[in-house]
C-alpha cells in the first residue's frame, strides 16, 4: 500500500545538524512532490518544506529557509530533509506527505521526532 | 507572512452541528483543505477543494466558501469526531503552504 515511513530524528544540542529521511513506498516516487510538516509538542501542524516531483523546484518557509534543505534520491524512493543550525524552536515532530495536486496532502508518515536542547 | 486564522475551540453536543471557520486574504482564489488530527494521530484529509470529500470520509464532515472565509461542517456529530481540525491552503502566489492554528473540537 502507499507509505511514507519517517527516519532520524533524535536529540541534537543547538548549532548542530540532523539529515530526517522518508522512505516512499507503494506509488511512482517520481511523480508527486512531497511536503515536510512539523508539530512542536502541543502545538498545531507547521508546515516546513515543499519538494516537487523531480526535485528541481522547491520552498521553504520562512522559519527555516536558508537552513533545512530538500532533496530526494529516485533511486531510493527516498527524500531527505537536511537540518542545519539546529535551534530548540525546531523541537518537534517532522512529518512528510505526499501531495496530489488539488487534492492535497493525501498520504503523511507516521512521524519522527526532532528534539534540540543542550 | 500568510496566514490563515481559525477559531481554537469549538464545543457541540452528539448529534448537533459543528461549524469550523478559516480566514484568510487569500482564500477567494485559493483552494482550503481540511485535516483531522485525534490525539496521538496522524492527520488526515477531511476535505479537499474547498468542499469536495475523498473516498472513506463520512458524508456528514462538508465545506463551503465564502469570500475569505472557508468553513468546515460536521453534521450530526459523534463523538468519535472529537479532534482537532486544521484549515490549509497557499499564499496568493500559489508558493507557500500554509495551516491554520487549528481548532479544537469537543464533543459534549
Amino acid at each position: 500500500q502507499v507509505q511514507l515511513v519517517e527516519s532520524g530524528g533524535g536529540v541534537v544540542q543547538p548549532g548542530r545538524s540532523l539529515r530526517l529521511s522518508c522512505a516512499a513506498s507503494g506509488f511512482t516516487f517520481g511523480t508527486h512532490a512531497i511536503h515536510w510538516v512539523r508539530q512542536a509538542p502541543g502545538k498545531g501542524l507547521e508546515w516546513v518544506a515543499l519538494i516537487s516531483y523531480d526535485g528541481r523546484n522547491n520552498h521553504y518557509a520562512d522559519s527555516v529557509k536558508g537552513r533545512f534543505t530538500v532533496s530526494r534520491d529516485k533511486s531510493k524512493n527516498t527524500l531527505f530533509l537536511q537540518m542545519n543550525s539546529l535551534r530548540p524552536e525546531d523541537t518537534a515532530v517532522y512529518y512528510c506527505a505526499r501531495e496530489v495536486p488539488v487534492y492535497g496532502m493525501d498520504v503523511w508518515g507516521q512521524g519522527t521526532t526532532v528534539t534540540v536542547s543542550s | 507572512s500568510y496566514e490563515l486564522t481559525q477559531p481554537p475551540s469549538v464545543s457541540v453536543s452528539p448529534g448537533q452541528r459543528a461549524r469550523i471557520t478559516c480566514s484568510g486574504n487569500a482564500l477567494p482564489n485559493q483552494y482550503a483543505y481540511w485535516y483531522q488530527q485525534k490525539p496521538g494521530q496522524v492527520p488526515v484529509l477531511v476535505i479537499y477543494k474547498d468542499n469536495e470529500r475523498p473516498s472513506g470520509i463520512p458524508e456528514r464532515f462538508s465545506g463551503s466558501s465564502s469570500g475569505t472565509t472557508v468553513t468546515l461542517t460536521i453534521s450530526g456529530v459523534q463523538a468519535e469526531d472529537e479532534a482537532d481540525y486544521y484549515c490549509q491552503s497557499v499564499d496568493a502566489s500559489g508558493t507557500y503552504k500554509v495551516f491554520g492554528g487549528g481548532t479544537r473540537l469537543t464533543v459534549l
